[in-house]
């Protein structure tokens, strides 16, 4: 009963390949979210989703495509990956409006992408 | 513009003394705070928060945090460290806006507790 879920763990891919990673969340959130870690621990948000529409795109290379099919799923797309995109990528969630939980994001595993 | 800072890379205390973890914070408007930890490989997990009412706030696995408004200030704490608690500790800040919830994290305390 995993709460916010990503897939895959782990990706290997060479550069120049496309790629995509899929996050869900059961806690029935209306908000979700991608941040990118890098080697050195730095986190930082990427993208955020209401309810299916784009909210935050903090400076991301347009070779990133979030792509929310329903409020449970927002999906990350990279077309030509490069050496630098290799990173922990998190996905989150939190309840935008209403509620004691209200604000708080709740993170998945992390998927952690190496580029050769 | 917000951000967040941990002016310590890493901290090490012994096992059963009081861990302190710093964070300061800079947000124009009322700050909502956050602390997660990771463990290795793993990914972050709630702590606590503050968003408002009594400063000193209570989470799990008996940690607290106090809010000091006069030095933008949400610190980290727990009376007696246990070895299981070494892990990376990461504060963070938000605002509450129509357009969005935007955690700026700070750059991540590595915490080290001996035996």
């Amino acid at each position: 009963d995993t709460a916010v879920s990503q897939t895959p763990k782990y990706l290997v891919t060479q550069m120049g390949n496309d790629k995509s990673i899929k996050c869900e969340q059961n806690l029935g959130h209306d908000t979700m979210y991608w941040y990118k870690q890098d080697s050195k621990k730095f986190l930082k948000i990427m993208f955020s989703y209401n309810n299916k529409e784009l909210i935050i795109n903090e400076t991301v290379p347009n070779r990133f495509s979030p792509k929310s099919p329903d409020k449970a799923h927002l999906n990350l797309h990279i077309n030509s990956l490069e050496l630098g995109d290799s990173a922990v990528y998190f996905c989150a969630s939190s309840q935008e409006w209403g509620g004691q939980d209200q604000e708080t994001q709740y993170f998945g595993p992390g998927t952690r992408l190496l580029v050769l | 513009a917000q951000s967040v800072a941990q002016p310590e890379d890493q901290v090490n205390v012994a096992e059963g003394n009081p861990l302190t973890v710093k964070c300061t914070y800079s947000v124009s408007g009322n700050p909502y705070l956050f602390w997660y930890v990771q463990y290795p490989n793993r990914g972050l997990q709630f702590l606590l928060k503050y968003i408002t009412g009594d400063n000193l706030v209570k989470g799990s696995y008996g940690f607290e945090a106090e809010f000091n408004k006069s030095q933008t200030s949400f610190h980290l704490k727990k009376p007696s460290a246990l070895v299981s608690d070494s892990a990376l500790y990461f504060c963070a800040v938000t605002l509450i806006k129509a357009a969005g919830n935007k955690l700026t994290f700070g750059g991540g305390t590595r915490v080290l507790v001996k035996p």
